[in-house]
């Protein structure tokens, strides 16, 4: 089974600073795909980032990227210059590859909150 | 939005009403989720059917019954919950297989 964990339980950033959340994983799948999901206070899930297991490039998206480190099995999030609306709860979560239907393993969440 | 819709939006219950939480995507996805949102608990995943058949059901108390009459709506049958079973429950979709899933706002069950 596979398993995801986010050690940091709660982050905080200043406006305009860059942090970085961390996960870590645990598989012995070679074929796989991770994701970031935001869920603010509205309670909707978010997709933030992707990144397919087999690309060794990592996945940016605007001021989002990631550091994907597959041999540590390792996926981190970077947010730059942060914004006040990046204010959310953020999971990271593990997809393996699969012929019928999609199973989404989710971290346990980092609340993050960027102060003016 | 993301083109998943969720009803209703709120819902409270006793433990021994009967009711549904309905799900609808108009993204033409293939595949439907129910996933449960509980305090202090990771994301669980509590049924997945994919092109309209049941794919996983990941033990979940036969107190909740999944049904998907096509690929654009999802529901979930409520019956003789438990206070326990309060949280947030949240629907996806996903194009196919190995794709990115897009979630409905939820819905927020309180049982009594």
């Amino acid at each position: 089974a596979q398993t995801v964990t986010q050690s940091q339980p709660e982050m905080s950033v200043q406006e305009a600073e860059t942090v970085t959340l961390s996960c870590t994983y645990d598989t012995s799948e070679n074929n796989y795909y991770l994701f970031w999901y935001k869920q603010p206070p509205s309670r909707q899930m978010i997709l933030v980032i992707r990144q397919e297991a087999y690309k060794q490039q990592n996945a940016t998206e605007n001021r989002f990227s990631v550091n994907f480190q597959k041999a540590a099995k390792s996926f981190s999030l970077k947010i730059s210059d942060s914004q006040l609306g990046d204010t959310a709860m953020y999971f990271c979560a593990f997809m393996k590859h699969r012929n019928a239907g999609n199973m989404l393993t989710f971290g346990g969440g980092t609340r993050l909150m960027v102060k003016p | 939005e993301t083109g998943v819709t969720q009803t209703p939006r709120h819902l409270v219950m006793g433990m021994t009403n009967k009711k549904s939480l309905k799900c609808e995507q108009h993204l033409g996805h293939n595949a439907m989720y129910w996933y449960k949102q509980s305090a202090k608990k990771p994301l669980e995943l509590m049924f997945v059917y994919s092109l309209e058949e049941r794919v996983e059901n990941n033990s979940v108390p036969s107190r909740f019954s999944p049904e998907c009459p096509n690929s654009s709506h999802l529901f979930l049958h409520l019956h003789t919950l438990q206070p326990e079973d309060s949280a947030l429950y949240l629907c996806a979709s996903s194009p196919g297989d190995q794709e990115t899933q897009y979630f409905g706002p939820g819905t927020r069950l309180l049982v009594l």
